[in-house]
């Protein structure tokens, strides 16, 4: 069975602080990706990054960053030097490689006080 | 902007009522996937199409139907509403059948209300 577990339910920062989002995975396989994806307060789902199982290279985008590792199921998220724009939902998702479902995690929600 | 077009907005009815939510996706891409999202269940998947075709079906209820059209937009169809339904529900649409290596591009969602 597939699954993706965010454990941290609400995060709260103060601007320019460090914040590091949780996401923890189950699944069978060998080959599967990584998602995480971003809920402004305006409702829409962007798309952030994906990762395949192969890949353990932790890989940086400007302010984030994101740590992959298969060792303990992880693929956490961080954003430096944290913004009020970051303040969002983030979510986490899993997919196989011949699946057709994303499984999500239930989310994140970042608050980023100025 | 995801390239992903979700009408109506907003929609508000009445319990009982049947409404049809809309979905446009990406051009090129041949996938639509419908979630709902509610407060207490987060990101629940519905039903996916590939192609005019259903490929996958999540917790879709039986009062719910689904199609793509040979245009590949795609309708969502909700019928005698309860107030449960009352949620966000997004259309989100990919290149490929299956997850692999294409991400799913979603709407803004279409919020139901049922009073």
């Amino acid at each position: 069975a597939q699954k993706v577990t965010q454990a941290q339910t609400e995060i709260s920062v103060v601007e320019k602080e460090d914040v590091t989002l949780d996401c923890v995975y189950e699944t069978r396989d060998t080959t599967y990706y990584l998602f995480w994806y971003k809920q402004p307060p305006s409702g829409e789902l962007v798309f952030l990054i994906r990762r395949n199982s192969f890949d353990e290279q932790n890989e940086i985008s400007g302010r984030y960053s994101w740590n992959f590792q298969k060792s303990t199921s992880s693929f956490n998220f961080t954003i430096t030097a944290s913004q009020v724009v970051d303040s969002a939902v983030y979510f986490c998702a899993l997919t196989q490689l011949l699946g057709n479902q994303f499984y999500f995690g239930t989310g994140t929600s970042l608050t980023v006080i100025p | 902007d995801s390239g992903v077009t979700q009408t109506p907005k907003h929609l508000i009815t009445a319990t009982g009522q049947r409404v049809t939510l809309r979905c446009s996706p990406r051009s090129g891409d041949l996938s639509v996937y419908w979630y709902q999202q509610s407060l207490d269940q987060g990101l629940q998947f519905l039903i996916q199409y590939y192609n005019g075709e259903e490929r996958a079906k999540g917790n879709i209820l039986e009062r719910f139907s689904a199609q793509q059209f040979p245009d590949l937009h795609s309708e969502l169809n909700l019928s005698s509403l309860e107030l449960g339904d009352s949620a966000l529900y997004f259309c989100a649409s990919s290149v490929g059948t299956g997850s692999s290596n294409s991400p799913l591009h979603f709407g803004n969602g279409t919020r139901l209300t049922v009073t």
